[in-house]
């Protein structure tokens, strides 16, 4: 399996754009997980999905980030308009939880700078 | 009060010497438990989980402590290579199955 896949892996955008970012959890993991990690909140979870369904999105920052998974194969991330302090590094991670000690595997993450 | 708490470091440890830390968590119902390594502009990537009697993996060894809601790492013999920031990673399941909290990290710098 390739793993998670993330797209892009750097997005350089200007403030008030709308950003999209990609996620391909690995096949057969029903969980799908968004985090964003900067250097001062190091690694928050945005939101999650079980099954497709999100089942906690208390994370997600304001009404400017939203998150879809029309299918179990693929998740997106969208922040509109954005603003230079979402500038960070956004992780998707994918897990299966068929016992309680399972692994979960990030993607490579997107680099997002907003100027 | 966060969730999951770390003590950022960094850790400067010398080659061969032997390191540990804690992480404390605030949900007294969590029941899995994992340390995550992540290196400079990497994804963070599974270490090793965490069992209740504690366990070894080579050089690493993880304990957990139910009464005083902390985990720790302890690594022996360190590295040049166990350079990076290790995350404790906490199933935070008691409102919410599924939602793998992270601390902020611990750095460890290992020095020749």
């Amino acid at each position: 399996d390739a793993g998670v896949i993330q797209s892009p892996r750097h997005e350089v955008t200007e403030m008030g754009q709308e950003v999209t970012l990609r996620c391909k959890p690995i096949s057969g993991h029903d969980y799908l997980f968004w985090y964003r990690q900067t250097m001062m909140r190091g690694l928050e979870l945005l939101i999650y999905f079980n099954n497709n369904v999100p089942i906690d999105d208390s994370g997600m920052p304001e009404d400017r980030f939203s998150a879809k998974m029309p299918n179990a194969s693929f998740s997106t991330l969208k922040i509109q308009p954005s603003e230079p302090r979402d500038s960070a590094v956004y992780f998707c991670a994918s897990t299966s939880w068929g016992a309680v000690n399972t692994e979960a595997f990030f993607g490579q993450g997107t680099r997002l700078t907003v100027v | 009060r966060k969730e999951v708490e770390q003590d950022p470091g960094p850790f400067n440890v010398p080659e061969g010497a032997t390191v540990a830390f804690n992480c404390t968590y605030s949900n007294s119902a969590s029941q899995s438990f994992f340390w995550y390594r992540q290196d400079c502009r990497k994804e963070p990537k599974l270490l090793m989980s965490v069992y209740s009697s504690g366990n070894e993996d080579g050089r690493f060894t993880a304990q957990l402590n139910r009464a005083s809601q902390y985990i720790s790492l302890l690594i022996r013999d360190s590295k040049l290579s166990d350079s990076a920031t290790y995350l404790c990673v906490v199933n935070m399941i008691s409102d919410s199955w599924g939602k793998l909290q992270f601390g902020a990290g611990t750095q460890v710098v290992v020095t020749p």
